[in-house]
C-alpha cells in the first residue's frame, strides 16, 4: 500500500468552477500535509500546507484535514486555466515527505 | 533571497558513465533532500542531509550517493548509469531536518541516459 494516494486525473472542469481533489494516507501519524502545484516541465510549487483538522483557506484555494479519515483535500474555487497543472499531495510523518503520484487538473476556458 | 538552485538544467549521458548533481539551498536553510521524479512513479526521496550528514535515505541502490558541505550546497552522484536513472531529479530545501518545515524545490536537473 502507498503511502499516499491520489487520483491521477485527469480532472477537467469549466473556468469558474470549484476544482476537488483529493489525497488519502496511510500513516495514522502523520503530522503535516501539504499540496504543490507543477506545471508541466517545472518544479513543484507549494500552494499550502495544513496541520489541524478542518478547513485552512488562502484566496482561492482551501485545504481540508480530516485525521480520522486519513484524508486531506484542496479544493480551488472560480478555477481559471492558469490553475491546469498537476498537483501533489505531500504528507509528513515526522521524518520525511511522501508524495502522491498526483492529480492531473485541466481548466477549460 | 535567492530561491533553490541546481546545476546542471539538462545531461545527457550513456550507461555505465557516472554523474553528479549540485544543489545549493536557500541562503538560511541547513537540509537539502533529493527526490527522483518519474513519469509511471511520481516523486521518489533519495536521501536527506542536514549540517553535513545524512539523516534519512530512501530505498535506492547504492549506485546512489550524496554529501553536503559545510555551506550547505550538497551534490549527488549516480555511477554506473542505467537507462531507468532517465528521470527529472529536485532537490529540495528547509531550515530544519525531517520535514519538520515546509521544503521548496529547485528546479531540477533533467537527466537523460542512452
Amino acid at each position: 500500500q502507498k503511502e499516499v494516494e491520489q487520483n491521477s486525473g485527469p480532472l477537467s472542469v469549466p473556468e469558474g468552477a470549484i476544482a476537488s481533489l483529493n489525497c488519502t494516507y496511510s500513516d495514522r501519524g502523520s503530522q503535516s500535509f501539504f499540496w504543490y502545484r507543477q506545471y508541466s516541465g517545472k518544479s513543484p510549487e507549494l500552494i499550502m500546507f495544513i496541520y489541524s483538522n478542518g478547513d485552512k483557506e488562502d484566496g482561492r484555494f482551501t485545504a481540508q484535514l480530516n485525521k480520522a479519515s486519513q484524508y486531506v483535500s484542496l479544493l480551488i474555487r472560480d478555477s481559471q486555466p492558469s490553475d491546469s497543472a498537476t498537483y501533489l499531495c505531500a504528507v509528513n510523518p515526522g521524518n520525511q515527505f511522501y508524495f502522491g503520484t498526483g492529480t492531473s487538473l485541466t481548466v477549460i476556458p | 533571497k535567492a530561491g533553490v538552485t541546481q546545476t546542471p538544467r539538462y545531461l545527457i549521458k550513456t550507461r555505465g558513465q557516472q554523474v553528479t548533481l549540485s544543489c545549493s539551498p536557500i541562503s538560511g536553510h541547513r537540509s537539502v533532500s533529493w527526490y527522483q521524479q518519474t513519469p509511471g512513479q511520481g516523486l521518489q526521496f533519495l536521501f536527506e542531509y542536514f549540517s553535513e550528514t545524512q539523516r534519512n535515505k530512501g530505498n535506492f541502490p547504492g549506485r546512489f550517493s550524496g554529501r553536503q558541505f559545510s555551506n550547505s550546497r550538497s551534490e549527488m552522484n549516480v555511477s554506473t548509469l542505467e537507462l531507468g536513472d532517465s528521470a527529472l531529479y529536485l532537490c529540495a530545501s528547509s531550515l530544519s531536518a525531517g520535514g519538520a518545515d515546509t521544503q521548496y524545490f529547485g528546479p531540477g536537473t533533467r537527466l537523460t541516459v542512452l
